[in-house]
């Protein structure tokens, strides 16, 4: 699986957009760009996924570049309840049986 | 909204000790995993199970470790003999399909004395 980059931390202000990037330079053509967030030690929430499409869910946006080399989560009102770690994964579909090779990701802190 | 339970949510054993961790899927998937997480480090992956048999597992999944689906609903992670570098954050998760969002539970906290 491509490994992904993401910055180490972030900051954004309560009901501002977060908008969080992460680069997968080495992606092929069957995989999927996944979003998961991690709360103080529970377990990862599935946010979002997409192939090669933006993607839009009640969460959040997932905005994939056309050459799918990097991808941004943007949640567009941010609340102190998103404070987090997130997640970019870059998996295949199918074959792998869906393995989730995570990172460190990047810690998101919402301020009041 | 459809979850993923785990329990129990906190189990100290003594090192050397089998130990059982259960998990209820969502009902109407069909990929199930284990995943663990090691205090400050990332989450790992262990195995993943479909079809009834393992798909795929890590290095950190040895002889030691072995999973089960004993009837329709429940998924296991068994420790034969427990270590004290297994103390860990272990965290089941289900998905309808491989490469789908996958849905994990609140997760078992393993402590080995």
């Amino acid at each position: 699986d491509a490994k992904t980059t993401q910055p180490t931390s972030m900051d954004c202000a309560e009901g501002r957009a977060a908008n969080l990037p992460c680069n997968h330079s080495t992606i092929s053509g069957n995989e999927y760009v996944y979003w998961y967030r991690q709360i103080h030690s529970q377990g990862p929430q599935y946010i979002i996924h997409g192939l090669k499409n933006n993607e839009t869910n009640e969460m959040a946006s997932l905005i994939i570049t056309e050459d799918r080399k990097s991808s941004t989560l943007i949640l567009p009102h941010a609340t102190l309840r998103d404070t987090a770690v997130y997640y970019c994964i870059v998996a295949s579909g199918g074959t792998s049986y869906g393995k989730l090779t995570f990172g460190q990701g990047t810690i998101l802190t919402v301020h009041p | 909204e459809p979850e993923v339970t785990q329990t129990p949510s906190h189990q100290v054993t003594q090192m050397g000790q089998e130990v059982i961790l259960r998990c209820v899927p969502i009902s109407n998937h069909l990929y199930f995993y284990w995943y663990r997480q090691i205090l400050g480090q990332k989450v790992e992956f262990l195995v993943s199970f479909y079809n009834n048999e393992i798909s795929e597992k890590s290095e950190i999944f040895d002889d030691q470790f072995s999973v089960e689906r004993p009837d329709g609903s429940n998924f296991t992670l068994k420790i034969r003999s427990t270590k004290l570098e297994d103390s860990a954050m272990y965290f089941c998760a289900s998905s309808v399909r491989g490469d789908y969002g996958y849905t994990f539970g609140s997760g078992t906290r393993l402590t080995v004395v």
